[in-house]
Protein backbone atom coordinates (compact mmCIF):
# COMPACT_ATOMS: atom_id res chain seq x y z
CA UNK A 1 0.00 0.00 0.00
CA UNK A 2 1.07 3.72 -0.51
CA UNK A 3 2.58 5.32 2.33
CA UNK A 4 2.20 9.02 4.00
CA UNK A 5 3.20 11.66 1.22
CA UNK A 6 4.04 14.99 2.19
CA UNK A 7 5.25 17.94 0.33
CA UNK A 8 7.73 19.78 -0.37
CA UNK A 9 10.49 17.93 1.38
CA UNK A 10 12.31 20.52 1.93
CA UNK A 11 11.09 24.92 1.96
CA UNK A 12 13.93 27.65 2.46
CA UNK A 13 11.83 31.02 3.57
CA UNK A 14 12.37 34.87 5.51
CA UNK A 15 11.31 35.30 8.39
CA UNK A 16 7.98 36.49 8.94
CA UNK A 17 7.05 34.22 5.43
CA UNK A 18 4.51 32.37 5.51
CA UNK A 19 4.65 28.49 4.48
CA UNK A 20 2.08 25.91 4.03
CA UNK A 21 2.74 22.18 4.22
CA UNK A 22 0.61 19.12 2.78
CA UNK A 23 0.09 15.35 3.93
CA UNK A 24 -1.93 12.69 2.24
CA UNK A 25 -2.26 10.16 4.79
CA UNK A 26 -2.13 6.15 3.87
CA UNK A 27 -5.97 5.76 2.38
CA UNK A 28 -8.78 4.93 4.72
CA UNK A 29 -6.46 6.23 7.92
CA UNK A 30 -9.03 8.13 9.93
CA UNK A 31 -6.62 9.78 12.42
CA UNK A 32 -3.59 12.12 11.49
CA UNK A 33 -0.93 13.49 13.36
CA UNK A 34 1.48 16.71 12.56
CA UNK A 35 4.50 16.65 14.67
CA UNK A 36 7.13 18.95 15.19
CA UNK A 37 10.86 17.55 14.96
CA UNK A 38 13.35 20.32 16.26
CA UNK A 39 17.34 19.31 15.42
CA UNK A 40 18.53 17.20 18.29
CA UNK A 41 15.20 16.31 19.74
CA UNK A 42 12.67 13.95 19.47
CA UNK A 43 9.23 15.00 17.43
CA UNK A 44 6.65 16.88 19.50
CA UNK A 45 2.80 16.25 18.73
CA UNK A 46 1.52 19.15 17.19
CA UNK A 47 -1.96 18.60 16.49
CA UNK A 48 -4.13 15.10 16.24
CA UNK A 49 -7.09 14.84 13.64
CA UNK A 50 -9.83 11.95 13.86
CA UNK A 51 -11.38 12.06 10.39
CA UNK A 52 -11.85 15.88 10.13
CA UNK A 53 -11.71 16.76 13.70
CA UNK A 54 -9.55 17.99 16.06
CA UNK A 55 -8.61 15.43 18.80
CA UNK A 56 -5.70 17.27 20.34
CA UNK A 57 -3.85 20.42 19.60
CA UNK A 58 -2.45 21.09 22.87
CA UNK A 59 1.12 22.11 22.10
CA UNK A 60 -0.03 23.47 18.66
CA UNK A 61 1.59 27.72 18.71
CA UNK A 62 -2.44 28.85 18.12
CA UNK A 63 -1.31 32.49 16.98
CA UNK A 64 0.78 31.65 13.93
CA UNK A 65 0.22 28.08 13.01
CA UNK A 66 -2.75 26.42 11.65
CA UNK A 67 -3.77 22.93 10.29
CA UNK A 68 -7.10 21.78 8.47
CA UNK A 69 -8.15 18.47 7.07
CA UNK A 70 -10.73 19.20 5.33
CA UNK A 71 -13.19 16.08 4.07
CA UNK A 72 -11.64 13.95 6.63
CA UNK A 73 -8.53 13.20 3.99
CA UNK A 74 -5.71 15.42 2.70
CA UNK A 75 -4.26 17.62 5.38
CA UNK A 76 -2.33 21.17 4.93
CA UNK A 77 -0.56 22.73 8.30
CA UNK A 78 0.26 26.84 7.65
CA UNK A 79 2.94 28.98 9.69
CA UNK A 80 2.28 32.29 9.45
CA UNK A 81 4.27 34.54 10.03
CA UNK A 82 7.14 31.76 10.27
CA UNK A 83 9.84 32.74 13.27
CA UNK A 84 13.38 31.71 13.29
CA UNK A 85 12.81 28.77 16.35
CA UNK A 86 10.05 27.58 13.82
CA UNK A 87 12.90 25.65 11.67
CA UNK A 88 12.76 21.86 11.50
CA UNK A 89 11.00 18.58 10.24
CA UNK A 90 7.20 18.67 10.31
CA UNK A 91 6.35 15.43 10.09
CA UNK A 92 2.96 14.18 9.56
CA UNK A 93 1.64 10.19 9.94
CA UNK A 94 -1.49 8.32 10.03
CA UNK A 95 -3.13 4.95 11.70
CA UNK A 96 -6.57 3.48 11.33
CA UNK A 97 -8.81 2.92 14.11
CA UNK A 98 -6.63 0.79 16.64
CA UNK A 99 -3.61 0.87 14.46
CA UNK A 100 -0.77 2.38 15.01
CA UNK A 101 1.41 5.09 13.19
CA UNK A 102 2.66 5.36 9.77
CA UNK A 103 4.68 8.69 8.79
CA UNK A 104 5.85 10.45 6.24
CA UNK A 105 9.41 11.20 5.30
CA UNK A 106 8.59 14.68 6.43
CA UNK A 107 9.29 18.54 5.29
CA UNK A 108 12.53 19.78 6.45
CA UNK A 109 11.64 23.75 6.99
CA UNK A 110 14.43 26.43 6.77
CA UNK A 111 13.56 29.85 7.79
CA UNK A 112 16.25 32.71 7.62
CA UNK B 1 0.84 12.52 31.13
CA UNK B 2 3.23 10.46 29.96
CA UNK B 3 7.25 10.87 29.38
CA UNK B 4 10.13 9.16 27.41
CA UNK B 5 13.42 9.94 28.73
CA UNK B 6 16.58 8.28 26.41
CA UNK B 7 19.78 7.83 28.95
CA UNK B 8 22.30 8.30 26.12
CA UNK B 9 22.26 10.87 23.31
CA UNK B 10 25.29 9.39 21.14
CA UNK B 11 26.14 5.86 21.53
CA UNK B 12 29.26 4.61 19.18
CA UNK B 13 29.94 0.83 18.83
CA UNK B 14 32.59 -1.33 16.75
CA UNK B 15 31.03 -3.23 13.91
CA UNK B 16 29.53 -6.52 15.16
CA UNK B 17 29.71 -5.77 18.56
CA UNK B 18 26.38 -5.78 20.65
CA UNK B 19 24.67 -2.63 21.63
CA UNK B 20 21.90 -1.49 23.87
CA UNK B 21 20.46 1.52 23.85
CA UNK B 22 18.29 2.70 27.16
CA UNK B 23 14.63 4.14 27.56
CA UNK B 24 13.22 4.92 30.48
CA UNK B 25 9.40 5.87 30.97
CA UNK B 26 6.80 7.47 33.21
CA UNK B 27 2.88 7.01 32.90
CA UNK B 28 0.12 6.73 35.34
CA UNK B 29 -1.80 4.61 33.03
CA UNK B 30 -1.22 1.85 31.13
CA UNK B 31 1.31 2.15 28.08
CA UNK B 32 1.88 1.02 24.66
CA UNK B 33 5.81 1.08 23.95
CA UNK B 34 7.96 1.63 20.58
CA UNK B 35 10.85 1.71 18.85
CA UNK B 36 11.35 4.09 15.86
CA UNK B 37 13.93 4.53 13.49
CA UNK B 38 14.85 7.40 11.30
CA UNK B 39 17.31 6.88 8.99
CA UNK B 40 19.01 10.49 7.61
CA UNK B 41 16.88 12.40 6.05
CA UNK B 42 14.17 9.64 6.00
CA UNK B 43 10.94 9.68 8.43
CA UNK B 44 10.16 7.12 11.11
CA UNK B 45 9.97 4.02 10.49
CA UNK B 46 8.51 1.81 13.32
CA UNK B 47 11.67 -0.70 14.27
CA UNK B 48 9.24 -2.95 17.24
CA UNK B 49 6.52 -2.54 19.86
CA UNK B 50 4.77 -3.80 23.19
CA UNK B 51 1.41 -3.69 23.66
CA UNK B 52 0.78 -7.17 25.78
CA UNK B 53 1.74 -10.77 26.45
CA UNK B 54 5.43 -11.53 25.99
CA UNK B 55 7.91 -8.67 28.02
CA UNK B 56 10.43 -9.60 25.24
CA UNK B 57 9.74 -8.53 21.41
CA UNK B 58 11.64 -8.97 18.51
CA UNK B 59 12.33 -7.08 14.87
CA UNK B 60 12.90 -8.65 11.58
CA UNK B 61 16.60 -6.95 11.43
CA UNK B 62 17.62 -8.91 14.62
CA UNK B 63 16.76 -5.88 17.32
CA UNK B 64 14.98 -7.01 20.44
CA UNK B 65 13.76 -5.22 23.52
CA UNK B 66 12.01 -6.05 27.06
CA UNK B 67 9.47 -4.64 28.69
CA UNK B 68 10.11 -4.07 32.08
CA UNK B 69 6.69 -2.66 34.44
CA UNK B 70 9.21 -2.74 37.91
CA UNK B 71 12.09 -0.76 36.54
CA UNK B 72 9.85 1.29 33.72
CA UNK B 73 12.32 0.75 31.24
CA UNK B 74 11.92 -0.93 27.49
CA UNK B 75 15.60 -1.05 26.46
CA UNK B 76 16.59 -1.89 22.75
CA UNK B 77 19.46 -4.21 22.12
CA UNK B 78 20.81 -6.30 19.02
CA UNK B 79 24.20 -8.20 19.90
CA UNK B 80 25.66 -7.98 16.63
CA UNK B 81 25.56 -4.21 14.75
CA UNK B 82 26.28 -3.71 11.03
CA UNK B 83 27.26 -0.52 9.62
CA UNK B 84 24.18 -0.30 8.08
CA UNK B 85 22.01 0.03 11.41
CA UNK B 86 23.64 3.84 11.44
CA UNK B 87 20.82 5.73 12.27
CA UNK B 88 18.52 7.62 14.96
CA UNK B 89 16.82 5.32 17.08
CA UNK B 90 13.66 7.02 19.19
CA UNK B 91 11.52 5.39 22.13
CA UNK B 92 7.87 6.02 22.06
CA UNK B 93 4.72 5.68 24.15
CA UNK B 94 1.20 5.84 23.93
CA UNK B 95 -1.48 5.10 25.86
CA UNK B 96 -3.43 2.11 25.67
CA UNK B 97 -6.00 1.73 22.46
CA UNK B 98 -6.30 2.67 19.42
CA UNK B 99 -5.02 6.25 17.69
CA UNK B 100 -3.60 7.55 20.52
CA UNK B 101 -0.57 10.00 20.04
CA UNK B 102 3.01 9.35 20.46
CA UNK B 103 5.11 10.89 23.09
CA UNK B 104 8.87 10.58 21.90
CA UNK B 105 12.73 10.39 23.85
CA UNK B 106 14.83 12.36 22.97
CA UNK B 107 16.44 10.00 20.31
CA UNK B 108 19.86 7.93 20.60
CA UNK B 109 22.07 8.53 17.60
CA UNK B 110 24.08 5.01 16.86
CA UNK B 111 26.79 5.45 15.22
CA UNK B 112 28.77 2.05 14.13
CA UNK B 113 32.19 2.35 13.40
CA UNK B 114 34.21 -0.61 11.14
Amino acid sequence: EAGVAQSPRYKIIEKRQSVAFWCNPISGHATLYWYQQILGQGPKLLIQFQNNGVVDDSQLPKDRFSAERLKGVDSTLKIQPAKLEDSAVYLCASSDVGGFAFFGQGTRLTVV
Amino acid sequence: AQSVTQLDSQVPVFEEAPVELRCNYSSSVSVYLFWYVQYPNQGLQLLLKYLSGSTLVESINGFEAEFNKSQTSFHLRKPSVHISDTAEYFCAVSGVGGAQKLVFGQGTRLTINP
